[in-house]
C-alpha cells in the first residue's frame, strides 16, 4: 500500500516558487520523508529528506508539518529543466526497507 | 565520478526469448536494487542485494525472472522466456550500504517485448 499521497499532476510558471505537497498521514515516528525526481528518459534521482525539522539544500527546501502527517517540496525558483516527476518517499533509515515510490506529481514549468 | 550504467540501453525481444540485463553499480557500493518502471507509472521494486546476497526477491513478478550478483559488484537480471507484459524500463539502484538515505540510479534499460 502506498504510504504517500500527491497530486498527478501541476504547473508552475518559470521563475516562481513551485511547491509541491505530499500527505504521508500514517508515517511513523522513525520514518524520514524522502523526495526524489525523475526527468523524462533518465532514472530517478535524490533532492532531499527530513525528519522534522525543515530542511534545505542546493536543490530545494523541504517543510515539515509539526505533526509530520504532510510536507512540501519547495523549488525556489523553478526553471525549465525542473520539468519531471517528483516523487515524496517515507522510509525508515534503520536498515534496509524496500522503497515504495507511487505514481508522483508530473511537474510542469511553463516558459 | 563515473555513476551508475547499465546496458543495454535499449532492448527488442521477440516474445519467448531470453534477455539479460547488465548493470554496473557505483565501485564500493555495497546495496543494489532492480526496480521496474512502465510507462506512466512510478518504479516497482523487484529485488536487492547487499554485496552478493540476494536479501529480498519478493517483488520479483514470476519465477521467469531471476537475478545475480556474484562478486558482489556487475548485477545481471534475467528474465526468461519474455512476455509483452514485460515490456518496461528496468533500473538499477546502488547505494553506500543499507542506511545510505540516497540511492544512485542508472539511466535504465528499455525492453520491449514484441
Amino acid at each position: 500500500d502506498a504510504k504517500t499521497t500527491q497530486p498527478p499532476s501541476m504547473d508552475c510558471a518559470e521563475g516562481r516558487a513551485a511547491n509541491l505537497p505530499c500527505n504521508h498521514s500514517t508515517i511513523s515516528g522513525n520514518e524520514y520523508v524522502y523526495w526524489y525526481r525523475q526527468i523524462h528518459s533518465q532514472g530517478p534521482q535524490y533532492i532531499i529528506h527530513g525528519l522534522k525539522n525543515n530542511e534545505t539544500n542546493e536543490m530545494a527546501s523541504l517543510i515539515i508539518t509539526e505533526d509530520r502527517k504532510s510536507s512540501t517540496l519547495i523549488l525556489p525558483h523553478a526553471t525549465l529543466r525542473d520539468t519531471a516527476v517528483y516523487y515524496c518517499i517515507v522510509r525508515d533509515t534503520g536498515g534496509y526497507q524496500k522503497v515504495t515510490f507511487g505514481t508522483g506529481t508530473k511537474l510542469q514549468v511553463i516558459p | 565520478g563515473a555513476g551508475v550504467s547499465q546496458s543495454p540501453r535499449y532492448k527488442v525481444a521477440k516474445r519467448g526469448q531470453d534477455v539479460a540485463l547488465r548493470c554496473d553499480p557505483i565501485s564500493g557500493h555495497v546495496s543494489l536494487f532492480w526496480y521496474q518502471q512502465a510507462l506512466g507509472q512510478g518504479p516497482e521494486f523487484l529485488t536487492y542485494f547487499q554485496n552478493e546476497a540476494q536479501l529480498d526477491k519478493s517483488g520479483l513478478p514470476s519465477d521467469r525472472f531471476f537475478a545475480e550478483r556474484p562478486e558482489g559488484s556487475v548485477s545481471t537480471l534475467k528474465i526468461q522466456r519474455t512476455q509483452q507484459e514485460d515490456s518496461a524500463v528496468y533500473l538499477c539502484a546502488s547505494s553506500l550500504n543499507e542506511y545510505s538515505y540516497e540511492q544512485y540510479f542508472g539511466p535504465g534499460t528499455r525492453l520491449t517485448v514484441t
